[in-house]
């Protein structure tokens, strides 16, 4: 069963104004840790944000946010005021507990475009 | 901290042939990860290291493909009689150990061409 859905293949956004890049995941785990990456097209997968099951606020990492609703298994990330250099692949994971072994798995990712 | 390194950046080789990839992780990271991914997808989990110890194997790792981290350093993925499928991008990551908030931390990967 696929644990990290990313519905939006391919996402636009207008420079500087604010896009929310969705993300849905299962465990029967209660403790576990959800994070997004960026991925340029250099290749270099770069670490973003962090959201830990038990965190009751929502994190946040300057123009990042993540909006998680644990009732409803979503992490959606928030990136304000977009700019040129946000274009990239997009990717949600999710880090198990001792359930899930601890390893941490990927989504298929969301290419955002930001548009001039 | 110089990051995670991967060597080579580039592999080409003929179907059949064997190769050898190799990764330094951050020095005092514990765990070290080995993950596959094709163009338009997410990295797909294949092994992980706790210091020294394989904890796990994804069922996607056939027995064509073993991992190694002998002293906990540096680890290793050799993949034999490769195959046209066997192309992809093979990542490596490490992160510290028992920190269930520490991120991982990828090098460049290594990009795998089978002719």
């Amino acid at each position: 069963a696929q644990k990290i859905t990313q519905t939006q293949p391919g996402m636009f956004v207008q420079e500087k104004e604010a896009v929310t890049l969705d993300c849905t995941y299962d465990t029967s785990d209660q403790s576990y840790g959800l994070f997004w990456y960026k991925q340029p097209s250099s290749g270099e997968m770069i670490f973003l944000i962090y959201q830990g099951s038990y965190d009751e606020q929502n994190a946040t990492e300057g123009r990042y946010s993540l909006n998680f609703q644990k009732a409803r298994k979503s992490a959606n990330l928030v990136i304000s005021a977009s700019q040129l250099g946000d274009s990239a692949m997009y990717f949600c994971a999710m880090r198990e507990g001792k359930t899930g072994g601890f390893k941490t798995i990927f989504g298929a990712g969301t290419r955002l475009f930001v548009k001039a | 901290d110089t990051g995670v390194s991967q060597d080579p950046r580039h592999k080409i080789t003929k179907r059949g042939q064997n190769v050898t990839f190799r990764c330094d992780p951050i020095s005092e990271h514990n765990r070290l990860y080995w993950y596959r991914q094709t163009l338009g997808q997410g990295p797909e989990f294949l092994t992980y290291f706790q210091n020294e110890a394989q904890l796990e194997k994804s069922r996607l790792l056939s027995d064509r493909f073993s991992a190694e981290r002998p002293k906990g350093s540096f680890s290793t993925l050799e993949i034999q009689r490769t195959e046209q499928g066997d192309s992809a991008m093979y990542l490596c990551a490490s992160s510290l150990d028992g920190m269930s908030n520490q991120p991982q931390h990828f090098g460049d990967g290594t990009r795998l061409s089978i002719l």
